[in-house]
């Protein structure tokens, strides 16, 4: 699996967006990029992933750069319920394999009022 | 639909002690995965199970055994606890279609003295 980079931790305003990069230049054609958070103390939680295209869900959108050598997931209105470690983890798809996620150690974000 | 449930949501041990954690899911998902979060790291898959009947070793498997009992439980067995087990653990399943959309439970604290 290809290994990610993120910073390890970023300060936001609430109400602005929080913007949080990855880099995985070793990514594969086929490898998609997953996100997942997890606010202290429970369980990760996931919130989003893409191949290719950009994508939106109602939690977070995900824009991979044409290269997919990185990749930023988007919180548009952060609140202070979105304070979390956030991991970007690259993996094939799901149906190919039994789930090995790897977590690195993530980027804390820490959303101010 | 409670998810994934975790018994106990803590536990000291003494050294040498064992002790079983207890993991269910409602969601009729076929795979589920054992995952320990030492302070300030990542999760780190112990094992897991692609299927009922079926179990495999993860990333740290050494000191652990586990039991899929049925679709919907797994459980994770410490024979001779020491104190290098002391860890968060965490609980996982997900479905058929995609092994990568994992669904955590709220953790077991354990600690071992």
């Amino acid at each position: 699996d290809a290994k990610t980079t993120q910073p390890p931790s970023m300060d936001c305003a609430e109400g602005r967006a929080a913007n949080l990069p990855c880099n995985h230049s070793t990514i594969s054609g086929n490898e998609y990029v997953y996100w997942y958070r997890q606010i202290h103390s429970q369980g990760p939680q996931y919130i989003i992933h893409g191949l290719k295209n950009n994508e939106t869900n109602e939690m977070a959108s995900l824009i991979i750069t044409e290269d997919r050598k990185s990749s930023t997931l988007i919180l548009p209105h952060a609140t202070l319920r979105d304070t979390a470690v956030y991991y970007c983890i690259v993996r094939l798809d799901g149906s190919s394999n039994t789930g090995k996620l790897i977590f690195g150690q993530g980027t804390t974000l820490q959303v101010k009022p | 639909n409670a998810g994934v449930t975790q018994t106990p949501k803590f536990q000291v041990l003494k050294t040498g002690q064992s002790m079983t954690l207890q993991c269910a899911q409602d969601m009729n998902h076929n795979s589920m995965y054992w995952y320990r979060q030492d302070p300030g790291m990542g999760l780190r898959l112990i094992y897991y199970s692609a299927s009922e009947g079926t179990t495999d070793k993860g990333e740290v498997p050494n000191g652990y055994n586990v039991s899929r009992l049925n679709k919907r439980e797994f459980s994770l067995r410490l024979e001779s606890a020491a104190p290098s087990q002391t860890s968060v653990y965490f609980c996982a399943s997900a479905g058929l279609r995609n092994t990568d959309t994992q669904y955590f439970g709220p953790g077991t604290r354990l600690t071992v003295l």
